[in-house]
């Protein structure tokens, strides 16, 4: 196994910027989801996808969008950078059903001045 | 709506006491539980998980946790702390019947003192 990787692994961007962060999933692993994690936060559920379809969506905006791809990568694009951005973005993705569990990458640090 | 609540921002044990975090979730059906361990600037590792079979689950590094229907809890235990278990600990849910994504509490920073 691969494991989840993801990139890059710190960024810095200025307000209303747009940013692409990247992941590449353990092969076979369709559901991929991502979360945003807050200094001194819980992860919290932005989207996810199985099979580069969106089946899934936490309370974020429209400005927060995602892509996943055929070959088990995917995006998180994010437009208008805000000052509340700033923040540990996690990629997940899992082999089968929601009993499976999630396995996560070691996240992007992201920090928007 | 489905929540998490983890009692304790931050617990502190001796190396080789007993480690007790604690998980309550607000479902009236039992969901899906996880205990997810992060280390500094690192991702989220699967400890262990409950998917409706044995109560009592073992996980890696020695964590276990028991689901208590009653209680509607999650508590994860490990009988003698190690100084490499000192770490965040997060409990998160996952509705049956949904997409499965997760819900997580807000974690516990388990500290270890020697």
């Amino acid at each position: 196994e691969t494991g989840v990787t993801q990139s890059p692994t710190h960024l810095i961007k200025t307000r209303g910027q747009q940013v692409t962060l990247r992941c590449s999933s353990q092969s076979g692993h369709n559901t991929v989801s991502w979360y945003q994690q807050a200094l001194g936060q819980g992860p919290q559920f932005i989207f996810q996808y199985y099979r580069e379809e969106e089946n899934g969506r936490g309370n974020f905006p429209p400005r927060f969008s995602g892509l996943q791809f055929p070959n088990y990568s995917s995006e998180l694009n994010v437009n208008a950078l805000e000052l509340d951005d700033s923040a540990l973005y996690l990629c997940a993705s899992r082999l089968g059903g929601p009993n499976y569990g999630y396995t996560f990458g070691s996240g992007t640090r992201l920090t928007v001045v | 709506a489905q929540s998490v609540t983890q009692l304790g921002s931050h617990v502190s044990v001796s190396e080789g006491a007993l480690v007790l975090l604690r998980c309550n979730y607000s479902s009236s059906v039992p969901p899906y539980l996880f205990w997810y361990v992060q280390y500094p600037n690192q991702g989220l590792q699967l400890l262990l998980k409950y998917t409706s079979a044995a109560t009592l689950v073992k996980g890696i590094n020695g964590f276990e946790a028991e689901f208590k229907k009653s209680e509607t809890s999650f508590h994860l235990t490990k009988p003698s702390a190690h100084m490499s278990d000192a770490a965040e600990y997060f409990c998160a849910v996952s509705e049956r019947g949904s997409q499965g994504n997760l819900i997580f509490g807000k974690g516990t920073k388990l500290s270890v003192k020697p």
